[in-house]
Order: C-alpha cells, then structure tokens, then sequence
C-alpha cells in the first residue's frame, strides 16, 4: 500500500510551547489529508479534514486556533499545536487518501506528544 | 457519544481456532464499514470492508459479516495465526461522507 510518513515519531515539550507534526504522503498526491488524537485505550478521533488549497474543517468541540493545520501542498500536512498544555499530550495520527474511495486512506505511523 | 462501540478491550485465541471480534454502530446513516489492523508504532492498515447493501464479505483468513437490523458487524478470521497479534479497529462511514469514525480497538492476541 501507500505510504505516509509523520515527523516526528515523538515529542517532550514545555507547556506553553507550540509544536509542529509534519505528515507527508511519499508516493501518491492526496488532495485530503486527516488528523485524529487517541487518548489510551480509546478510538481514534477525527480532528479536522484538511483539503489541499483550502481551509481545513475542524470536527465539533476542536479549536481551529490552537490546533493549526496547513496541508499547502499534495504530500505535505502539518499540524501545530499551538500553547500546548499537559491535557493536549495524546497520539497524533494523521492519514492522506489517495483516491475517492475509503480503502484508499493510508494513515502515518503517528506522533507521541507529551507536554511537561 | 460514541457511535461505533467495540466492547471487547481484548481477546486471546488460541492459534489455528477463530478469532471473532465484534463492533456495533448506532448510526443508521452509515453505510460502508472497514476494518483496520494496527501494530504497535505503526499507523492503521486496511484489511477488509462490507457495504451496507452486503451482509459478507471474505478475502481468505478473513470474513467481516454485517447484520444491519442489529447494527452489528463482525470480523472473522480462521485460522488465527500469531501474525494476527494486532489492535483492531472497526470504522464506519456514511453515504458521501470522507470521514471515517472508529470504534475504540480490540486487541487481539494469538496464543502459540
């Protein structure tokens, strides 16, 4: 299958502090990319679907201010969470997909963030 | 409010019997179901999906059945073998819709 790279894989960071998560689609061109959080022994929650070019759709309850998502190129989203604080440590997981059907989305090996 | 529930945090089968693992939905809109493998460090990899207007499908070891007047669906896979060792994930999503949601994972664990 396709594949989707994230970096980086882990990230200790100061409260208060922003931090970036880039993902990257290696082999195909993805016109929408997804960013999901999993807290422990929880499902992956979509946060936002980010469409090349345009604005990304933020899910209900997600802040659009301090969850920044940029996807300005086919293979290339970044996320930034911005004054991040000790409740926002949790597993980043982004996915590209590649075409219009479900089975197409291909998901990145996900990022581990905590905040001290 | 968590519209696709799986209810079994893990499961252990012993290798070469059948591993079952279950999810129910509560959205009726939801028309196409998937499930995911997912190892530990690694991101979820596709394995087999049903439409709604299906009640089975099977690609070899696996087999997902989907009883839509019960909201259920399962995964079937026989024989477990110990590469089957793995977080699984059922998702569901609606007529049109991109987005996927998931339920909150089964961890499957085959015994030698």
């Amino acid at each position: 299958g396709a594949v989707v790279s994230q970096h980086p894989s882990w990230v200790i960071c100061k409260s208060g502090t922003s931090v970036k998560i880039e993902c990257r689609s290696l082999d195909f061109q993805a016109t929408t990319m997804f960013w999901y959080r999993q807290f422990p022994k929880q499902s992956l929650m979509l946060m936002a679907t980010s469409n090349e070019g345009s604005k990304a759709t933020y899910e209900q309850g997600v802040e659009k201010d301090k969850f920044l998502i940029n996807h300005a190129s086919l293979t290339l989203s970044t996320l930034t969470v911005t004054s991040a604080h000790p409740e926002d440590s949790s597993f980043y997981i982004c996915s590209a997909r590649a075409g219009s059907q479900q089975e197409t989305q291909y998901f990145g090996p996900g990022t581990r963030l905590l905040v001290l | 409010d968590q519209q696709v529930k799986q209810n079994s945090p893990s499961l252990s089968v012993q290798e070469g019997r059948i591993s079952i693992l279950n999810c129910d939905y509560t959205n009726s809109m939801f028309d196409y179901f998937l499930w995911y493998k997912k190892y530990p460090a690694e991101g979820p990899t596709f394995l087999i999906s049903i439409s709604s207007i299906k009640d089975k499908n099977e690609d070899g070891r696996f087999t997902v059945f989907l009883n839509k007047s019960a909201k259920h669906l399962s995964l079937h896979i026989v024989p477990s073998q110990p590469g089957d060792s793995a977080v699984y994930f059922c998702a569901a999503s609606g007529r049109g819709a991109q987005k996927l949601v998931f339920g909150q994972g089964t961890r499957l664990t085959i015994n030698p």
